[in-house]
């Protein structure tokens, strides 16, 4: 399996808490990606990096950030965590080359649940 | 508007080929078709990928049309470890905030 962490894998929260999910990476694959799924919605994409400190937006961004300080550590935050941010947030790695394709290795995940 | 669809679900016996088709009318030019297995309280796992014609590997095969707007993975001779959500992504050009995974297919395999 890729090395690929996820912390915490596990958490309960409250309304209009700021959260911040880790995701750290053994590869140095050049692409991170955080994805959100939900019943009935699949996996979305939130956010994603192309190398440190580049990063840009999915398809559901509102309401979270992201950072990217190190090629092996990617942060996901919500900075006012709302009920419908409650979810199982997956962290992703890739290492894209000559446009071959977009072969993902995925993390365990994290349960967030906002009260 | 670039859309991934597949069906919810699927029901299968042990044995029997299963074929899982997905749409994808938007796909771009260079880009692939990926699919992914997911089991519960896991990550999606990757199985396959594609561009063209078709893929085969020790556990699936992938047939895509030339036209290039579907793609059906087939899984040989199911069994009841191959019950899980099958995905797949799509990119649709541009950047890789253009990728959408399908909504899922839940397949059963029953003995």
């Amino acid at each position: 399996d890729a090395g690929i962490t996820q912390s915490p894998r596990h958490k309960v929260t409250e309304t209009g808490t700021p959260v911040t999910l880790r995701c750290h990476q053994t590869e140095n694959h050049r692409y991170m990606y955080w994805y959100r799924q939900d019943p009935g919605h699949g996996l979305r994409l939130i956010h994603y990096s192309y190398g440190v400190k580049d990063t840009d937006k999915g398809e559901v961004s509102d309401g979270y950030s992201v950072s990217r300080s190190k090629t092996e550590d990617f942060l996901l935050t919500l900075e006012s965590a709302t009920s419908s941010q409650t979810s199982v947030y997956f962290c992703a790695i890739s290492d894209i080359r000559d446009r071959v394709g977009y072969e993902q290795y995925f993390g365990p995940g994290t349960r967030l649940t906002v009260t | 508007l670039a859309k991934t669809t597949q069906p919810i679900s699927m029901d299968s016996y042990e044995g029997q080929e299963v074929n899982i088709t997905c749409s994808h009318n938007n796909i771009a030019t260079n880009d692939y078709i990926t699919w992914y297995q997911q089991f519960p309280s896991q990550g999606p796992r990757f199985i396959i990928q594609g561009y063209k014609t078709k893929v085969t590997n020790e556990v699936a095969s992938l047939f895509i049309p030339a036209d290039r707007k579907s793609s059906t993975l087939s899984l040989p001779r199911v069994s009841l470890s191959d019950t899980a959500v099958y995905y797949c992504l799509v990119g649709y050009g541009g950047s890789q905030g253009n990728l959408i995974f399908g909504k899922g297919t839940k397949l059963s395999v029953k003995p």
